[in-house]
């Protein structure tokens, strides 16, 4: 059983250049969550799809945004990249919106130039 | 804003002694979960406190969670090289835990 997979691994992109990161849920989870890791600190909770909508979203700007695809499956889209959106990408999973326990996928580290 | 922060910052200890780590916060939190990351990986949830004043026990990692829900702590007792990583502690609000705020986390290393 296959848990979160995310893709890809590593990413280097210039600033002003647009960005998709991918999510795979782990298997019978059907609710995406979001999350940026910058170094040193800890993750902050960018949004949360769930049923292919977008239920709940932290304090980022609308250059950041998502889809979810009817197999659970979830994009995240950062537009006019900025020195700061370094970071490590998380996605994380769960049964439901309701649910506590998530798990989360090894991530992306992207580095913006 | 729901902030939480984590202390100590670092942490290096021989094999063998206990620590402990603690997570605060102004805010009241429904519940509060602690994971472990260790490089390259995501976070993996340790264990997750609701009640008040409650305890748990995970082999030699003790959780507990404050009478007023607004700390916690993480107790690891005879520390093993595995143990190694950050520890992050997440507080869940009101909406049955979701849109969790994390705190910085304690970097700990255990040295052989």
């Amino acid at each position: 059983d296959a848990g979160v997979t995310q893709s890809p691994t590593h990413l280097i992109k210039t600033r002003g250049q647009q960005v998709t990161l991918r999510c795979s849920p782990k298997s019978g989870h059907d609710t995406v969550s979001w999350y940026q890791q910058a170094l040193g600190q800890g993750p902050q909770f960018i949004f949360q799809y769930y049923e292919e909508e977008e239920r709940q979203r932290g304090n980022f700007p609308d250059r950041f945004s998502g889809h979810q695809f009817p197999n659970y499956s979830s994009e995240l889209n950062v537009n006019a990249l900025l020195l700061g959106d370094s970071a490590l990408y998380l996605c994380a999973s769960s049964t439901s919106p309701g649910e506590e326990t998530q798990y989360f996928g090894p991530g992306t580290r992207l580095l913006v130039l | 804003t729901q902030l939480l922060e984590q202390s100590p910052q670092f942490l290096s200890i021989q094999e063998g002694e206990n620590l402990t780590v603690y997570c605060n916060s102004s805010s009241v939190f429904s519940s509060l979960q602690w994971y472990r990351q260790e490089p390259g990986e995501g976070p993996v949830l340790l264990v997750t406190v609701v009640t008040g004043g409650e305890v748990k026990k995970l082999k030699r990692l003790t959780f507990q969670f404050g009478d007023a829900r607004k700390d916690s702590s993480l107790h690891i007792t005879a520390a093993q090289t595995g143990d190694t990583g950050l520890y992050l502690c997440a507080g869940g609000g009101d909406n049955y835990g979701q849109n969790f705020v994390f705190g910085p986390g304690t970097r700990l290393s255990v040295l052989p």
